[in-house]
């Protein structure tokens, strides 16, 4: 099982603001930086957000991320259709000496 | 282009072997940290593997350590992962993904698929 927990799923209507959390721990979130990823099934995972809140060059500023102590967070605003996927929070662990991902959650647009 | 593309996967029997594939492309390959991540059928994405630039630090998930082994050769531009004693439960599909550091993954191919059958 993951070390991090995220809501198993999230939703809104098209232009709406969305929130995933990703819970952790002093040894992944707490010590280390947070990445957000994006996937949707059959495709590559796309990287989102990465070392808390720096978006890859082209992405949208529709993606924000933030973190705060033990626990992050991805916002998406202006939520569009093709936002329909799986996201997932991933930090290192120090304690496993391993990269882990959040146990991912499913955000779809209404 | 960036790209990174995996091969060498299919169907194994319990406790068999296989040899999964990473041919990178389109970046200085020996710059980078790489890593394997997988995906089982219907669960979330699981880090697998990653190795240093220069291959003098390797790094596992609990669930292979002993089982797997994640290769490199920077003249051929190359990841690989030697998988043996393949259980049920390590059926997924495999991403390979450039690393610019030990912690993140900027690039991701588009998978192979490896089936254990018992």
């Amino acid at each position: 099982q993951s070390v991090l927990t995220q809501p198993p799923s999230a939703s809104g209507t098209p232009g709406q603001r969305v929130t995933i959390s990703c819970s952790g721990s002093s040894s992944n979130i707490g010590s280390n930086y947070i990445y957000w990823y994006q996937h949707l099934p059959g495709t590559a995972p796309k990287l989102l957000i990465h070392r808390n809140n720096q978006r890859p060059s082209g992405l949208p500023d529709r993606f924000s991320g933030s973190k705060s102590g033990t626990s992050a967070s991805l916002a998406i605003s202006g939520l569009r259709s093709e936002d329909e996927a799986d996201y997932y929070c991933a930090a290192w662990d120090d304690s496993l000496s391993g990269y882990v991902f959040g146990t991912g959650t499913k955000v779809t647009v209404l | 282009e960036v790209q990174l593309v995996e091969s060498g996967g299919g169907l194994v029997q319990r406790g068999g072997s296989l040899r999964l594939s990473c041919a990178a492309s389109g970046f200085t390959f020996s710059y980078y940290w790489m890593s394997w991540v997988r995906q089982a059928p219907g669960k979330g994405l699981q880090w697998v593997a990653n190795i240093k630039q220069d291959g003098s630090e390797k790094y596992y998930v609990d669930s292979v350590k002993g089982r797997f082994t994640i290769l490199r050769d920077n003249a051929k531009n190359s990841l690989w992962l030697q998988m043996n004693s393949l259980r049920v439960e390590d059926t997924a599909v495999y991403y390979c993904a450039r690393a610019p550091s030990f912690d993140y993954l900027d690039v991701w191919g588009l998978g192979t698929t490896v089936t254990v059958s018992s």
